[in-house]
Order: C-alpha cells, then structure tokens, then sequence
C-alpha cells in the first residue's frame, strides 16, 4: 500500500528565508503525488500535484516541488517565504488500490514564518 | 472557493447521539470521498462513492454509513456516537476517479462530541 512519511511536524523559518518542507514515498507502482495547504479553520487547498508529466512541478503562491525517483522524495520549496505562507502543509498519494482513489496524508507541517 | 459545500459548519452533540453531514460536490464531478481529520489519527479516508456507487471503503466505523444520491450529492450518517468521533469531517470531489485527478476538498464539519 502506498504511504507518504513527512519529517518534521514543526518547521519555523524567517520571513524571507527558503522554505523546505519534506516527503518521502512509499509506492509500488509510479505514484500520484501531491501537496496540500490547510490554513486556519479552513479546508484543504491544492498547491500541486505530481502526475509523471515532468519531475519539476510548480504550484500555487510560488511553491515547486521536484519529484525524485531514487530517492523516494516530493519535497515542497518555496524560495523566500512570506508571512502569508503560515499554514499546515498535507503531502498525498493516490492510492488506486482495487479502483479507489483514496489520498494517503503524511501527518502535516506544520509552517511558521517569523518576521 | 472549491466549489464543494458542506453544512453544517459546526455540529455539537452529545454521545449516543446521531448525526448526518451533507456534501454538494463541484457541478459536474461524479466522485465524493469523506475524509476524517482528528489530532490523534491525521487525515484519514473514510468513504467514496462514484455517480451514486460506493467505490471503496477505508478506516470507516460500523457506526458510520453513507450514501450518494442522484443528484450526487452526499450524505454521511454517524451513529451511536462517542466523544472520539469529535473530529472535523472533510468531503472531497473530483470528476471522475481516476488517480491523477485532483479532489477539491470542502471547508469541513467540525463534529463535536459531549
């Protein structure tokens, strides 16, 4: 079964500094891989999504995330962070085991953004 | 704005209780998926049905049913209900059901249970 590991529940940087947010993959087959935002007392909001269509993937509000096959990683950048950015991050897979669709969710990052 | 709704917003009750969210979908999109977010188990999926089928079960409780119907909306019922069902329940569209498609989720119903 597929399942997405991401390190670090708390990330905290400076306003202005690069923001690196990790996920890791377990999959056996090519995976579907995506990045969620959820800010405060709101539903999930897609940033971008990894299909195989190319390795570099850029999303909403200036985040990309490359897709690294031997590694197993989708790690989210941002290269300057902004207030703004303060939020809980999701990495996904698609899981489409026995013709579901479900998303497997990491446990969250939770970013803070100090000025 | 996703384009799914989810009423209530906010939902307090008490245990033994039950309770029935309701999720519009996207116009157009088949799929709907419940999802269960709560600090202990992350976000977990629950349920999907597609143009009114069930799909796939995941980490749902024999309390908890749902049903899509076909005006395709849906509908998650939580019965017998215990103070660890206090969560917020997210429901999720998407076109069809194919895996690289994206699921736009909705603001969620948070469930709170005394």
């Amino acid at each position: 079964a597929q399942s997405v590991t991401q390190l670090g529940s708390h990330v905290s940087v400076s306003e202005g500094a690069l923001v690196l947010l990790r996920c890791n993959y377990s999959s056996s087959v090519p995976p579907y891989l995506f990045w969620y935002v959820q800010y405060p007392n709101q539903g999930l909001q897609l940033l971008l999504k990894y299909t195989s269509a190319a390795t570099l993937v850029k999303g909403i509000n200036g985040f990309e995330a490359e897709f690294k096959k031997s590694e197993t990683s989708f790690h989210l950048t941002k290269p300057s962070a902004h207030m703004s950015d303060a939020a809980e991050y999701f990495c996904a897979v698609s899981d489409e085991n026995q013709g579901a669709q479900k998303l497997v969710f990491g446990q969250g990052t939770r970013l803070t953004i100090n000025p | 704005d996703s384009g799914v709704t989810q009423t209530p917003k906010h939902l307090i009750t008490a245990t033994g209780q039950r309770v029935t969210l309701r999720c519009s979908p996207r116009s157009g999109d088949l799929s709907v998926y419940w999802y269960q977010q709560s600090l202990d188990q992350g976000l977990q999926f629950l349920i999907q049905y597609y143009n009114g089928e069930e799909r796939a079960k995941g980490n749902i409780l024999e309390r908890f049913s749902a049903q899509q119907f076909p005006d395709l909306h849906s509908e998650l019922n939580l019965s017998s209900l215990e103070l660890g069902d206090s969560a917020l329940y997210f429901c999720a569209s998407s076109p069809r059901r194919q895996g690289a498609e994206t699921q736009y989720f909705g603001p969620g119903t948070r469930l709170l249970v005394l």
